[in-house]
């Protein structure tokens, strides 16, 4: 998986609790992202970083947060859990991008979160 | 809205078959189209990537045939082995100057290749 982990690996959680979610690289690429994967949709973009300190929203934003005080670590935090939000969690990085204009983006394994 | 759309959602193909699972894009911006195969409780991982400089790209038995002007591409898979039974994912980004490579991602094709 790329020098890619993702803790926690499974975890259950009651509606209305805080939650985070930690992916840590040891690539030193620059770009990370988290995806949610849910049957019928794909893998759909939360929240990606294009820097320490620099993030920006993707595609299903709402109810999520994240934080990247270090090049290796990437935080999803749900503020509220609620069961809309069950699904399986997957972080991504990307190096930085020259002239080989390289797009690949590696896949951590995933964390299957579960919202009763 | 659903900016990539994948067919079929599940294929049944005999060992030795061609698998072809299809994908139509509608941001003519997007400028890279890969295809990721996922095995059950893995990440997805990429398997082969195309721009749309060319029409064709093919390594070992895949192969992603692209059309811009129809905005398809397809992935060809062939002599199919059990072994690719998985689930296949198209997927296209465009390059932003800081954002790196989003993907928006098809719904997924569930290919079940039988002995």
């Amino acid at each position: 998986d790329a020098g890619i982990t993702q803790s926690p690996r499974h975890k259950v959680t009651e509606t209305g609790t805080p939650v985070t979610l930690r992916c840590h690289q040891t690539e030193n690429h620059r770009y990370m992202y988290w995806y949610r994967q849910d049957p019928g949709h794909g893998l759909r973009l939360i929240h990606y970083s294009y820097g320490v300190k620099d993030t920006d929203k993707g595609e299903v934003s709402d109810g999520y947060s994240v934080s990247r005080s270090k090049t290796e670590d990437f935080l999803l935090t749900l503020e509220s859990a609620t069961s809309s939000q069950t699904s399986v969690y997957f972080c991504a990085i990307s190096e930085e991008e020259c002239r080989g204009l390289t797009y690949e983006q590696y896949f951590g394994p995933g964390t299957r979160l579960t919202v009763t | 809205q659903q900016q990539v759309k994948q067919s079929p959602q599940s294929l049944i193909v005999q060992k030795g078959g061609i698998s072809i699972i299809n994908c139509a894009y509608e941001n003519t911006a997007f400028d890279y189209f890969p295809w990721y195969q996922q095995f059950p409780g893995k990440g997805p991982a990429l398997l082969i990537a195309i721009r749309p400089d060319v029409s064709e790209k093919k390594e070992g038995r895949f192969t992603i045939s692209f059309n811009k002007s129809a905005k398809q591409f397809s992935l060809h898979i062939m002599d199919s082995q059990p072994g690719d039974s998985a689930t296949y994912f198209c997927a296209a980004s465009r390059r932003g100057e800081t954002s790196g490579s989003r993907l928006t991602f098809g719904e997924g094709t569930q290919l079940t290749v039988n002995p």
